[in-house]
Order: C-alpha cells, then structure tokens, then sequence
C-alpha cells in the first residue's frame, strides 16, 4: 500500500458525460500527478501540481483539468467524454518540491470506461 | 526529444531462471533520472529504483539488479532466480532536471510482461 489513495476504483459512463476522479496523496507529499494508461498510448504524464499551484503539464486535453485543494487532494475533471478515454487514471504524489529526481509513489488507479 | 524504448513486449521464463528487462533511453539532458516501476496484476505502480545520471554504480537489491551504462544509454534490470511471484508489466521511465524545467514529469517506455511460470 503506497499511501495514496484515489476514488472510485471503477467508473463507468456514458459519452458525452462528465466525471471527477480524486487522489488523496501521501501524509506529507506536497506534490501530486495525474497519468494515463491506457493500451495504445500507454502510460502517459497528464499534469503535476505542487502545493497547490499547477507546475508542469504533459498531453492533457482541454476537456480534462485538474486541481489540487488547500488539504492537498487533487481532483482531475473529465468533461466531454469520448470512447477514446477510457483508460486507467493514475494519481501519484511525491515528497519535497516534485523535481525531476523525487520517487513517485502511486495510488491504485481509477478505471474508466466510456460506453 | 526525450525517449524511452522497451523492446520487449512479452518475457516468459520458467521459475528459477534468470531473466533481464532491456530499457533505452533517449534525452538530451545531462542531467537525468531513471527509474524502474512494477505493475503486479492489482494494477497499482510499484517504485523499484531511481538512478541519477552521474552514478554508474551497478545496484543490487536481493534478486534484483540494475546495470546503468551511459555509454550505450542503457539501463537494464535483471531478475536472478525468477519467481511466480515475479510476474508483473514493469515499466522503466524517465525524468529530466533541465528538459523539463526540474518536474516530477516521468516518461515510460511500453513496459515489459514478464511471466513466470512454474
């Protein structure tokens, strides 16, 4: 058990809907970070948050934004869902600043399916 | 551009034996990490190691070791004495201090399934 957790475990809904995933990181991560895995793109970085502020964002859509709340849980917002999104959401959070060098420790993934 | 390229898609050995997970990588950073995650069929992302580019050192840990090599930008991991318990995707990735303006953001390759058979 990683310390991180993430609600619900399993999501399904329909196109066009719109679904909020949560991640409650680590006592004491001040960083938190979304990925996608999902089988043709793989595992794939959304976007990181550290304290509060966004700090770094990969290939994440304009459908999709996030956030990270004063008691530090982040949620990331799915809007407009398409088929194509179904896939395993990951949260991961990290200690000190979330540079480049800091160990992710992952939560056990939210399952979305788009139906 | 930064890459990282497991070419193995499937592994399958038989307990006991001895297998390595090939993992290369492309950056132009001189500053970077590697790391090393299991995914075991729960799902959930274990952290195995983290590498930083000036270290060389080899690193074992148990059944587990890791061989860093800049010279052929390879970073490989080798399981001795597999077990069933072994079996998992495991996923080599990549973090750069400068490309990426010094974020937690990791590049994975496609991951390698290893299967362990009795």
């Amino acid at each position: 058990d990683s310390g991180v957790t993430q609600t619900p475990k399993h999501l399904i809904t329909a196109t066009g809907q719109r679904v909020t995933l949560r991640c409650s990181p680590r006592s004491g991560d001040l960083s938190v970070y979304w990925y996608q895995q999902s089988l043709d793109q793989g595992l794939q970085f959304l976007i990181q948050y550290y304290n509060g502020e966004e700090r770094a964002k990969g290939n994440i859509l304009e459908r999709f934004s996030a956030q990270q709340f004063p008691d530090l849980h982040s949620e990331l917002n799915l809007s407009s869902l398409e088929l194509g999104d179904s896939a395993l959401y990951f949260c991961a959070s990290s200690p000190s600043g979330g540079s480049a060098r800091d160990e992710q420790y992952f939560g056990p993934g939210t399952r979305l399916t788009v139906t | 551009a930064q890459k990282v390229t497991q070419a193995q898609t499937e592994i399958s050995v038989v307990e006991k034996e001895d297998v390595t997970l090939d993992c290369v990588y492309e950056t132009r950073d001189t500053t970077y990490y590697l790391f090393w995650y299991k995914q075991p069929p729960s799902g959930e992302l274990v952290f195995l190691i983290r590498r930083n580019s000036f270290d060389e050192q080899n690193e074992i840990s148990g059944r587990y070791s890791w061989n860093f090599q800049k010279s052929t930008s390879s970073f490989n991991f080798t399981i001795t004495a597999s077990q069933v318990v072994d079996s998992a995707v495991y996923f080599c990735a990549l973090s750069e201090a400068h490309g990426s303006g010094n974020t937690g953001k990791l590049i994975f390759g496609q991951g390698t399934t290893l299967q362990v058979k009795p």
